[in-house]
This record gives C-alpha cells, sequence and structure tokens, in this order.
C-alpha cells in the first residue's frame, strides 16, 4: 500500500512567488493534515481537513496560505506570494480515524526555500 | 508559548546502552502522548505512545513512562542501537472537537558503535 505521497520534494522560489505543495494521502484516509517545520524549531501544525472540509485551520499563518482539498482526495498548500520566514518543511499526514486513537502517517515532506 | 517541550537538542550514547530522552509539556488536560522518529529526508514515523491512565507503556526495546503530577514523560531505548540514531519527537494529543498533535522541537539521537 502506498504512504502518503507529497511533491515536490524540494523547491526553491525567489520572495513574492507562489509556490503549491500537493500531498496525495493514504486511499481511505478521511484526515488530512499539514504541518510545518522551521530550520531546529518543532513541528507546527497548520490545519485539518476531514474528506474535504476544513475541520481546524487555527495554524495557519496568515492569509497568504491556501489550502484546498477538493473531492477529499488530495489537498494543496499554495502560498502566495511567498516570504523569507516560510521556509521550511512542509509536512503532510493522514489518518483514518480522528481523534487520540488516530496514528497520524507522514510523508517525507516538502523542503520549501524561499530566497 | 510552548506546550510541549523536549529541552535536550541532542544526546550521544554508546551503543548497547540505554537511551532516555525526555518530554515535559505545560497542558494538564492533555491525555494522550505520542513519540515519532525521524530519519533524515523522511517524514517523521510513530513509535510509541501513552494513555494518562497508564504510567507506562512498553514495545521491545522501546519504553515510555508518564508522569502526570510532574507532567513529563521519557522514552527509553534498551539496548540501543546504532540504527536508533534519529531525531525523535514527542507529541501530545490535544483532545477536544478539534483535536490535533502538537509537537516538541525534537532530539537527535546519536548511537555510537
Amino acid at each position: 500500500e502506498a504512504g502518503v505521497t507529497q511533491f515536490p520534494s524540494h523547491s526553491v522560489i525567489e520572495k513574492g512567488q507562489t509556490v503549491t505543495l500537493r500531498c496525495d494521502p493514504i486511499s481511505g484516509h478521511d484526515n488530512l493534515y499539514w504541518y510545518r517545520r522551521v530550520m531546529g524549531k518543532e513541528i507546527k501544525f497548520l490545519l485539518h481537513f476531514v474528506k474535504e472540509s476544513k475541520q481546524d485551520e487555527s495554524g495557519m499563518p496568515n492569509n497568504r496560505f491556501l489550502a484546498e482539498r477538493t473531492g477529499g482526495t488530495y489537498s494543496t498548500l499554495k502560498v502566495q506570494p511567498a516570504e523569507l520566514e516560510d521556509s521550511g518543511v512542509y509536512f503532510c499526514a493522514s489518518s483514518q480515524a480522528w481523534g487520540r486513537t488516530g496514528e497520524l502517517f507522514f510523508g517525507e515532506g516538502s523542503r520549501l526555500t524561499v530566497l | 508559548d510552548q506546550q510541549v517541550k523536549q529541552n535536550s537538542p541532542s544526546l550521544s550514547v554508546q551503543e548497547g546502552r540505554i537511551s532516555i530522552l525526555n518530554c515535559d509539556y505545560t497542558n494538564s488536560m492533555f491525555d494522550y502522548f505520542l513519540w515519532y522518529k525521524k530519519y533524515p529526508a523522511e517524514g517523521p514515523t510513530f513509535l510509541i505512545s501513552i494513555s494518562s491512565i497508564k504510567d507506562k507503556n512498553e514495545d521491545g526495546r522501546f519504553t515510555v513512562f508518564l508522569n502526570k503530577s510532574a507532567k513529563h514523560l521519557s522514552l527509553h531505548i534498551v539496548p540501543s542501537q546504532p540504527g536508533d540514531s534519529a531525531v525523535y519527537f514527542c507529541a501530545a494529543w490535544t483532545g477536544g472537537s478539534q483535536g490535533n498533535l502538537i509537537f516538541g522541537k525534537g532530539t537527535k539521537l546519536s548511537v555510537k558503535p
């Protein structure tokens, strides 16, 4: 069974440009999460989808970030326009169950470098 | 303010000895904790978890201890192996109607042969 896949694995863009990250969760997982890790810091929650609905987007830094999950399958996270502080590794995770019993399966991450 | 704290950024241990990774949390409402392991260029993978109704959970070489009164948990790896070298993240489930995982900054474990 395929795990969580993320694309691209690494993106280098200039400040002010736009980047779109994609996540394909494990098939059948209704719950999809986006997290971000800035160098040396904690893995920080961004948002949580249940199917196509945003369950919790309290971690989204600002309105330059837009996440979608049309059809409840894959998800995209767009950063527009990108700023230097957006650099980091963006992880996507999925789970079948929601709640403390739902182990999260993470993708390998998309590293974003904003110059 | 960080709610899950891993105060040791790194730990070096000799192969065969015990590795002890520590984690503190501030929110007494947290009642489920997990440890994730992360290799370079990979995503975190689930290692072991513990519910607040327990004070210990064991899985092979890995044991997690929870001290609720001190809001402290620790991960013990015995015996440590070179393949255990990775970054270990402590995480707490926030619970409630919008639950998600809150992670610490991680501790990089190096197990030397």
